[in-house]
């Protein structure tokens, strides 16, 4: 079946430094790719997402990065602030009717 | 963004009992809802797939007959978590999509979740 994994599990970085979170993907199929944030005790939220006709996608501090033929995309946050703290999850379609979420990265970052 | 609602948020029961979650979108028709299970500290699990008007598709290893999923409605979707037993304590969340049957590529909308305690 289809699989997503995500790197790193944990990351730590200081206010204002760059963070990036990468995930692969198993099926050469899947067309959308989903990037969500979870705060402690509350539902995902759709941060950013990105289609396969895409190779990048910007949204303020946020960004994330499509390789088809690798298999790969990547999430980029800018300046980061303590607010984005959080639990983030990759996400990949497979069969087209599914949602298949990586294992997520639990990101604090420091003031 | 379009609402979806999880009722209830929080529900305990005993050993043996049978519990019902529900998913209603609120402000839109879900053609498909998923429904995920999620341990603590760790990812979401898709349990099953579920699609308007017809059967749930379970994912391998979720047992069909003990989580019951009924679509009824394009804005309504219930999981029922039958004899359930302690090692059904989880987190259980649904998502709905107003992706065309058969097609995601569209955003996924969550619920705000259901912990289920079972003693």
């Amino acid at each position: 079946g289809e699989n997503v994994e995500q790197h790193p599990s944990t990351l730590s970085v200081q206010e204002g430094d760059s963070a990036v979170i990468k995930c692969t993907y198993s099926d050469s199929a899947s067309n959308y790719f989903p990037w969500y944030k979870q705060e402690l005790g509350k539902r995902p939220q759709l941060i950013i997402d990105i289609r396969s006709n895409v190779g990048e996608k910007k949204d303020q501090r946020i960004a994330v990065t499509l390789n088809k033929t690798a298999k790969h995309f990547s999430l980029h946050i800018t300046e980061t602030q303590p607010e984005d703290s959080a639990v983030y999850f990759c996400a990949a379609t497979y069969n087209t009717d599914k949602l298949i979420f990586g294992t997520g990265t639990r990101l604090q970052v420091f003031p | 963004g379009a609402v979806v609602s999880q009722h209830p948020s929080r529900v305990i029961c005993k050993s043996g009992t049978s519990v019902k979650i529900e998913c209603r979108s609120l402000d839109f028709q879900a053609t498909t809802m998923f429904w995920y299970r999620q341990f603590p500290k760790q990812s979401l699990m898709l349990m099953a797939t579920s699609n308007e008007g017809s059967k749930a598709t379970y994912e391998q290893g979720v047992e069909k007959d003990k989580f019951l999923i009924n679509h009824a409605s394009l804005t309504l979707s219930t999981l029922t978590v039958t004899s359930a037993h302690p090692e059904d304590s989880s987190f259980y969340i649904c998502s709905a999509t107003t992706g065309t049957a058969g097609w995601i590529s569209t955003e996924a909308f969550f619920g705000q979740g259901t912990r289920l305690t079972v003693v």
